[in-house]
């Protein structure tokens, strides 16, 4: 089975750009969530989005969104990106809803973001 | 307040050699998962462990192993038999049952091992 596939896997951007992202979960797999690590933050969660809604968001500003398909597949949008935006974006699926802890999530290679 | 602590930056240890891993959690969930991630210098993140906090035994899994300390809120990995392929950086994650962030992870900062022949 394939795994949690994420592209472009490097971006170089310009302040005030916006970009997408796009990740391709696990076949089977309904529950998408974003993450974005930097060497200061670490691994921050950005969003969720299960059979095409978004389930919950994390602390970031607005310029961050997100969506999902009916295939599963999502993108998330930086708009008028920042300087402070270059991060690596993970993306991470799982089979199964909230409402249990044991479930595992699967993270794709990630998307190196750079904005000059 | 930080919920995964992780208080080794970095760790060094010979090929061979079993090597453990700190983390610490703050939960008033008494229903959590506690995970182990390993993130090589391609970035990945690959899983590693899963311990339920209901779980009466420590989880294992090849190499690897959990040593779950409920009481004092520690969930060390333990990697037995190093090899220069565990060089990466290792991440502890918890995620609350009745966490409304769904399937949101809670990471620490980490702790990069480095494996020398």
């Amino acid at each position: 089975k394939a795994g949690v596939t994420q592209t472009p896997r490097y971006l170089i951007k310009t302040r005030g750009q916006q970009v997408t992202l796009s990740c391709s979960p696990i076949s089977g797999h309904r529950s998408v969530s974003w993450y974005q690590q930097t060497p200061g933050q670490g691994l921050q969660f950005l969003f969720e989005y299960f059979s095409e809604t978004q389930r919950n968001k994390g602390n970031f500003p607005g310029r961050f969104s997100g969506r999902q398909f009916s295939n599963s597949r999502s993108e998330m949008n930086v708009s008028t990106l920042e300087l402070g935006d270059s991060a690596l974006y993970l993306c991470a699926s799982s089979p199964r809803d909230r409402g249990a802890s044991s479930y595992e999530q699967y993270f794709g290679p990630g998307t190196r973001l750079t904005v000059t | 307040a930080q919920k995964i602590t992780q208080t080794q930056p970095g760790m060094f240890v010979q090929e061979k050699e079993a090597v453990t891993l700190d983390c610490t959690y703050d939960t008033s969930d008494p229903s959590y998962g506690l995970f182990w991630y390993k993130q090589p210098s391609s970035g990945e993140m690959i899983f590693l462990i899963y311990q339920g906090s209901y779980d009466q035994q420590n989880a294992t899994e090849g190499r690897y192993s959990l040593n779950f300390q409920k009481a004092r809120k520690s969930a060390n990995l333990v990697i037995s038999a190093s090899q220069l392929g565990d060089s990466a950086m290792y991440f502890c994650a918890m995620r609350e049952a009745s966490n409304q962030a769904g399937t949101a992870l809670i990471f620490g900062k980490g702790t990069t091992l480095s494996v020398s022949s």
